[in-house]
């Protein structure tokens, strides 16, 4: 049974860097083409995309974010994590970690989510 | 990138009606379509995939279809449980979009 849940703060300052954390089971990220990725939903809204990693330690990025965006992988840990940086109000929104089918870009399993509000 | 456009955005119906949610993508994307259900404070669901194979444990009053550029969702049959906002979402090309969903609310 593949379960994924987020983990970080809940409030962060404008400017300041956000470190998200996922920490999975029921599968492994070093089995080929396995992949994990984060989704953000601001509220009311459609989710947005933003990284994924794939077992191989290949990483993609939202090319609109990417110059904030750092994700890593935590194998021994079974942890995946997103930092974003200079966060900004309209940052604000539920972060979830999801993970990518092996064949495609399908996010058959995802986190409950981890709302983050950014406020001063 | 990709853009995902929904219709209607929001869609009133009733327990047992048929309705059909449709969804249009900027370029050809094949049938590299998925959706998605998400009901509030839950995260999103994963219910199709490839435009018209139903993940594992969906019910069969959920179909698929389209190719190309145009895509449907349609739900046979409405049930209680099936009131929430769909998401289609295109996987053949990064970045991944989203549509901007379309919330199926009690008439």
């Amino acid at each position: 049974q593949i379960t994924l849940k987020e983990s970080g703060p809940t409030l962060v300052k404008p400017t300041q860097t956000l470190t998200l954390t996922c920490t999975f089971s029921g599968f492994s990220l070093t089995t080929s083409g396995v992949g994990v990725a984060w989704i953000r939903q601001p509220p009311g809204k459609a989710p947005e995309w933003l990284a994924l990693i794939y077992w191989d330690d290949d990483k993609r990025y939202s090319p609109s974010l990417e110059s904030r965006l750092t994700i890593t992988k935590d194998t021994s840990k079974n942890q995946v994590v997103l930092e974003m940086a200079n966060m900004d109000p309209v940052d604000s929104g539920t972060y979830y970690c999801a993970h990518k089918h092996p064949a495609s870009w399908i996010f058959d399993y995802w986190g409950q989510g981890g709302l983050v509000t950014v406020s001063s | 990138d990709i853009q995902m456009t929904q219709s209607p955005s929001s869609l009133p119906a009733s327990v047992g009606d048929r309705v059909t949610i449709t969804c249009r993508a900027s370029q050809n994307i094949i049938t590299y379509l998925n959706w998605y259900q998400q009901k509030p404070g839950e995260a999103p669901k994963f219910l199709i995939y490839a435009a018209s194979s139903l993940q594992r444990g969906v019910p069969s009053r959920f179909r698929g279809s389209g190719s190309g550029t145009d895509f449907t969702l349609t739900i046979t049959s409405l049930q209680p449980e099936d009131f929430a906002t769909y998401y289609c979402q295109q996987s053949h090309s990064t970045p991944i979009t989203f549509g901007q969903g379309t919330r199926l609310e009690i008439k």
